[in-house]
């Protein structure tokens, strides 16, 4: 299996911060990357496919790149209803496998 | 708009059968163009893959949980479904029902959940 690794697990900032979240695959996966934005008690929710194409109707300040087996999300100036825990999923290669997750609370 | 709904028992004894479905509206879960899959959440915890489903009756599953999963597919109904044998608490989780592509595995749209507990 493919695994992916997330950094920071936990990540405090303010509201107008500059924040990036970084994931790793353990091997080529091509840019088939995914992030998703996850509240409590709610559904995962797509933001960022294809490493760096932003899903229609997600806000502009949320951004993603890549760098061989690196990827990056990246929101430019956090917002309130930004705070959520974070997840990356390689989709290159059966089983797909998420990141742990990497949690953005408030400062 | 495309929505899914999970429904199936909240708590299942050890050892028994955990059965789920899936049940889609706004689209045709018969469409060449999409994937069906299961994801599960430990609560407090990460995302896991399941497996999924193409119209034709096409399956992937995550070989760690292969030899007690089968996801089916009942397009009269537009619904699919899961089941896990010999469940045990460490499958205690919330199960999502999503729809990905068929040229990409990124998960578009998404149920809301159903956790389902297997007591100790």
């Amino acid at each position: 299996d493919i695994q992916m690794t997330q950094s920071p697990s936990t990540l405090s900032a303010s509201v107008g911060d500059r924040v990036t979240i970084t994931c790793r695959a353990s091997q080529s996966i091509s840019g088939w990357l995914a992030w998703y934005q996850q509240k409590p008690g709610k559904a995962p929710k797509l933001l960022v496919y294809k490493a760096t194409t932003l899903e229609s109707g997600v806000p502009s300040r949320f951004s993603g790149s890549a760098s061989g087996t690196e990827f990056t999300l990246t929101i430019s100036s956090l917002q309130p209803d930004d705070f959520a825990i974070f997840y990356c999923q390689q989709y290159h290669d059966y089983p797909y496998t998420f990141g742990q997750g990497t949690k953005l609370e408030i400062k | 708009q495309l929505q899914l709904q999970e429904s199936g028992p909240g708590l299942v004894k050890p050892s028994e059968t955990l059965s789920l479905t899936c049940t889609v509206s706004g689209g045709s879960i018969s469409s060449s163009t999409y994937y069906w899959g299961w994801i599960r959440q430990p609560p407090g915890k990460g995302l896991e893959w399941i497996g999924n489903i193409y119209y034709s009756g096409s399956t992937y599953y995550n070989p760690s949980l292969k030899s007690r999963v089968t996801i089916s597919i009942g397009t009269s109904k537009n619904q699919f479904s899961l089941k896990l044998t010999s469940v045990t608490a460490a499958d205690t989780a919330v199960y999502y029902c999503a729809r990905s592509g068929y040229t990409y595995g990124y998960l578009n749209n998404w149920g809301q959940g159903a956790l389902v507990t297997v007591p100790s």
